[in-house]
């Protein structure tokens, strides 16, 4: 079945430091691809997003490419704050005929350091 | 645009008892998705449903059960609650694309 394997975490960073977090996928056919992010005691935002292969998705200063020919969809940030502490998912989607579900990886806690 | 809403937020049950769970989707939105999520297991996807019919389920037992309205608006129902069953419940709504929009979650407890 499909599924998504992420970075083990948690990762702590200096504030400024450059942010990598690996997620590579497996699925047949050409899933959407997603990060999500997660505060303390709040549900999943929608970070970023690419629905095809080289699509770059990007928001906030995150960006994370579509790589068919990697499987992968890392997410990075050249300077990091304070701020974007939190848990961030990596995710695919697939259609199945109308239906669709999120397969989610584990999550990567990041603790950015002032 | 006012974004997805769950209730309640938090709950405390004790085991064998039922529970129910509120989602308000996206105005606009029809698709409505359920998410569980526990330390050990992660985000488990539990059921989709579209124009008040369920069109995808994941692999939990079938004391979980859901529905929808007319007006999109979705329940779930966990009866004979166990230890286990403690976690964050998640909705999330799409205006049937591929691109899900989460709720704040009901924190449900089971002691």
């Amino acid at each position: 079945g499909d599924s998504v394997t992420q970075m083990e975490g948690p990762v702590t960073l200096s504030e400024e430091a450059f942010l990598t977090i690996n997620c590579t996928y497996t699925a047949t056919g050409y899933p959407s691809l997603f990060w999500y992010v997660q505060y303390p005691g709040e549900g999943l935002q929608l970070l970023l997003k690419a629905t095809k292969a080289d699509d770059k998705g990007s928001n906030k200063g995150f960006e994370a490419t579509y790589r068919k020919e990697t499987t992968s969809f890392h997410l990075e940030k050249g300077s990091v704050q304070v701020s974007d502490s939190a848990v961030y998912f990596c995710a695919l989607s697939k259609s199945s005929g109308s239906a669709r579900q999120l397969t989610f990886g584990s999550g990567t806690q990041l603790t950015v350091l002032p | 645009k006012a974004g997805v809403t769950q209730t309640p937020r938090y709950l405390i049950k004790t085991r064998g008892q039922q529970v129910t769970l509120s989602c308000s989707p996206i105005s606009g939105h029809r698709s409505v998705s359920w998410y569980q999520q526990t330390p050990g297991q992660g985000l488990q996807f539990l059921f989709e449903y579209f124009s008040e019919t369920q069109r995808n389920k994941g692999n939990f037992p079938g004391r979980f059960s859901g529905r929808q309205f007319s007006n999109s608006r979705s329940e779930m129902n966990v009866s004979t609650l166990e230890l286990g069953d403690s976690a964050l419940y998640l909705c999330a709504s799409t205006q049937n694309t591929d691109t899900q929009y989460f709720g704040p979650g009901t924190r449900l407890t089971v002691l």
